[in-house]
């Protein structure tokens, strides 16, 4: 069965550096979402991708945040200079053409 | 309260009863889909439910929705020791189709 991946599973990083994550969302969907999860917290809605180009973004998604899909396969969330406070679980989902949406098993990043 | 809040919050039963958990939100949605998490790791789509249906199934797991009360409830029957985990609704709007996800219920289910 097609499911979504993510790599890394874990990333620590120093404060102030640059992540970028990465995912490969189901072959056949066609809009593609970012979440985070603080721990212990909601699960909250990122961005959506569309056609290549950003659909809709949270609040949370700043000018630190940015989001590419630069092959037919991969879809990348970068944070350009992260802070503590972004430490959480990021989430890649894709939607299927009956609305269902499936998410990746999950980035745990960790700033430090 | 906030779109999609699930109670409870914690319920804890023994194996083989079932598990209900409830579901609000304040909204309209498109449909309504929810997911088990189990502690950690990633989110597991369990079922989908439209805005036009009121009750569907799958398995062991029955969804009901009630657009009138913007409410929707998720019951677990016969339950197993496998079932313990974080069970999380999410509505969907709309267009975009971004979920807004409630609080969660942790389940935990006693041997």
């Amino acid at each position: 069965e097609p499911e979504v991946t993510q790599t890394p599973s874990h990333q620590v990083t120093q404060m102030g550096q640059e992540v970028i994550l990465r995912c490969v969302p189901i072959s056949n969907h066609l809009y593609f979402y970012w979440y985070r999860q603080i721990l212990g917290q909601k699960v909250e809605f990122l961005v959506s991708f569309y056609n290549n180009e950003i659909s809709e973004k949270s609040e949370i998604f700043d000018d630190q945040f940015s989001v590419e899909r630069p092959d037919g396969s991969n879809f990348t969330l970068k944070i350009r200079s992260t802070k503590l406070e972004d430490s959480a679980m990021y989430f890649c989902a894709s939607i299927s053409d009956i609305q269902e949406q499936y998410f990746g098993p999950g980035t745990r990043l960790t700033v430090t | 309260s906030q779109q999609g809040e699930e109670d409870p919050q914690a319920l804890s039963i023994q194996e083989g009863e079932n598990a209900t958990m409830n579901c609000s939100y304040k909204t309209s949605i498109n449909n309504l889909q929810w997911y088990r998490q189990n502690s950690g790791r990633g989110l597991v789509h369990l079922i989908l439910i439209r805005s036009n249906e009121r009750e569907k199934h799958s398995g062991r797991l029955r969804v009901t929705l009630d657009t009138s009360k913007k409410s929707s409830s998720l019951l677990i029957t016969a339950s197993r020791a496998a079932d313990t985990a974080s069970y999380f609704c999410a509505t969907a709007n709309f267009g975009n189709e971004k979920l807004t996800f409630g609080t969660g219920t942790r389940l935990t289910i006693i041997p």
